[in-house]
């Protein structure tokens, strides 16, 4: 079946770097995905990557992703304190398909 | 950019009773939408997907009795949590996908969820 495992906490200091890493099992996930949730919000998608890449690059944030391994990762770098929330990785076989999340990173930053 | 509108924000409701959340697109037609559930802390279970007229797809484990969704248009979909007990407080999310884009092109929106506690 399919399933998503994350690290549950990070604590990282402003300005630092950080990197929430995700392990998934569905070797059809074709679609990789990173989300953000600030408190009592809705989730944002921060970023995506598709499964025949390796590495994407958006301002901040890098996308890593080792298929062999079914490991995922997300690097902020120059962490700021409104960075401060939870981070999703998702995964869906299709690009309209169901979309299954991990359990969700918090990420807290020390000023 | 595509907007989800999801009301109510939050809602108390007594036990037995029956509470109703929406769903809406305000800017495109959202052929399917997703509803999670989201408990303190954990992540988003995927409870339901509901395309426009037809009848919603329930995961394994969600009782469809209770969790009555509805998608008659295609910008609005409903949930309905009837006879609501305390074990169904929760954090509701919706997340519509707009036909004509994928989903890299920021094709899935979320709303911003509504918070249930029944008392």
């Amino acid at each position: 079946g399919e399933d998503v495992e994350q690290s549950l906490f990070l604590s990282v200091r402003e300005g630092d770097s950080s990197v929430i890493n995700c392990t998934y099992t569905d070797s059809s996930s074709t679609y990789l995905y990173w989300y953000k949730q600030e408190p009592g919000a809705g989730l944002q998608l921060l970023t995506y990557i598709f499964s025949n890449m390796d590495m994407k690059q958006d301002q901040r944030l890098t996308v890593l992703l080792n298929k062999k391994d079914k490991h995922l990762s997300l690097r902020i770098a120059d962490t700021q304190t409104g960075d401060s929330a939870i981070y999703f990785c998702a995964g869906g076989r299709t690009s309209y398909d169901k979309v299954i999340f991990g359990p969700g990173t918090s990420l807290s930053v020390i000023p | 950019g595509a907007v989800v509108s999801q009301h109510p924000s939050w809602v108390i409701c007594k036990s037995g009773t029956s509470v109703k959340i929406e769903c809406r697109s305000l800017d495109f037609q959202a052929t399917t939408m997703f509803w999670y559930r989201q408990f303190p802390k954990q992540s988003l279970m995927l409870m339901a997907t509901s395309n426009e007229g037809s009848k919603a797809t329930y995961e394994q484990g969600v009782e469809k009795d209770k969790f009555l969704i509805n998608h008659a248009s295609l910008t609005l979909s409903t949930l309905t949590v009837t006879s609501a007990h305390p074990e169904d407080s929760s954090f509701y999310i919706c997340s519509a996908r707009e036909y004509s884009r994928v989903f890299w092109e920021g094709g899935y929106t979320f709303g911003s969820g509504t918070r249930l506690t029944v008392v």
